[in-house]
């Protein structure tokens, strides 16, 4: 296992489509994270799960995105009837945690979306 | 490929001399602290953490100095290298849910 992985790395889309990005964590990570993160900057966190649970959901995370991690392992983050702002590079993050004791997130390359 | 933090403060620093970035942050409930790089086209890449209770963290060629007074974070890095050019954020966390980061810094290492 090299690190965290996400396909596709770029998706252009057009206004009003649906878009589906994946996420492959580190396996032994339990934590997985989603960011989105326009030009100039930082990331912004958007919801995390904690195994298959989703525990939090920023208020950036609108009812048009939704985001899943079935078993535990990949997630996937899923944006409907897409808009010209989402356009952004989506970042996924896992780490471990244990005991409530966490440990640094882990990045994946992105996807970065543009939608026309 | 795509650029990180067009528009973002940049600090410029001869080669081999020593560099320091700082970060402000906002919540004062904030245990644990990460420092990112982050290079064009590419995801955040860990450098460095530190925890609440402790003050100063060093790694290869890499210090972290945490001010919990002021609420204050600072990367140093030793001998900074070409490689070292990117972009560098510092994250905060409480309870390791949502993690804040600040707005970035870009470091340019002059020849």
């Amino acid at each position: 296992d090299t690190g965290v992985s996400q396909n596709p790395r770029h998706k252009i889309t057009k206004r009003g489509q649906n878009v589906t990005f994946r996420c492959d964590p580190i396996s032994e990570h339990n934590r997985l994270y989603w960011y989105r993160q326009t030009l100039g900057q930082g990331p912004e966190f958007l919801t995390y799960f904690q195994n298959e649970a989703q525990l939090e959901k920023s208020r950036l995370l609108s009812d048009r995105f939704s985001a899943e991690r079935p078993k535990g392992s990949f997630s996937t983050l899923e944006i409907q009837r897409t808009e010209q702002g989402d356009s952004a590079m989506y970042l996924c993050a896992s780490s471990l945690t244990s005991g409530g004791f966490y440990n640094e997130q882990f990045f994946g390359p992105g996807t970065r979306l543009t939608v026309l | 490929g795509e650029s990180v933090g067009l528009h973002l403060p940049t600090l410029s620093v001869q080669e081999g001399d020593n560099s320091i970035i700082n970060c402000a942050y906002s919540n004062s409930a904030s245990d644990y602290f990460i420092w990112y790089k982050q290079e064009s086209g590419k995801g955040p890449q860990f450098i460095i953490d530190i925890r609440s209770n402790m003050d100063k963290r060093q790694g290869q060629r890499v210090t972290v100095l945490l001010n919990k007074t002021v609420k204050h974070l600072s990367l140093q890095i030793a001998a900074t290298q070409p490689g070292d050019s990117a972009v560098y954020f510092c994250a905060e966390t409480d309870y390791g849910q949502n993690f804040v980061f600040g707005p970035g810094t870009r470091l340019s290492v002059l020849p």
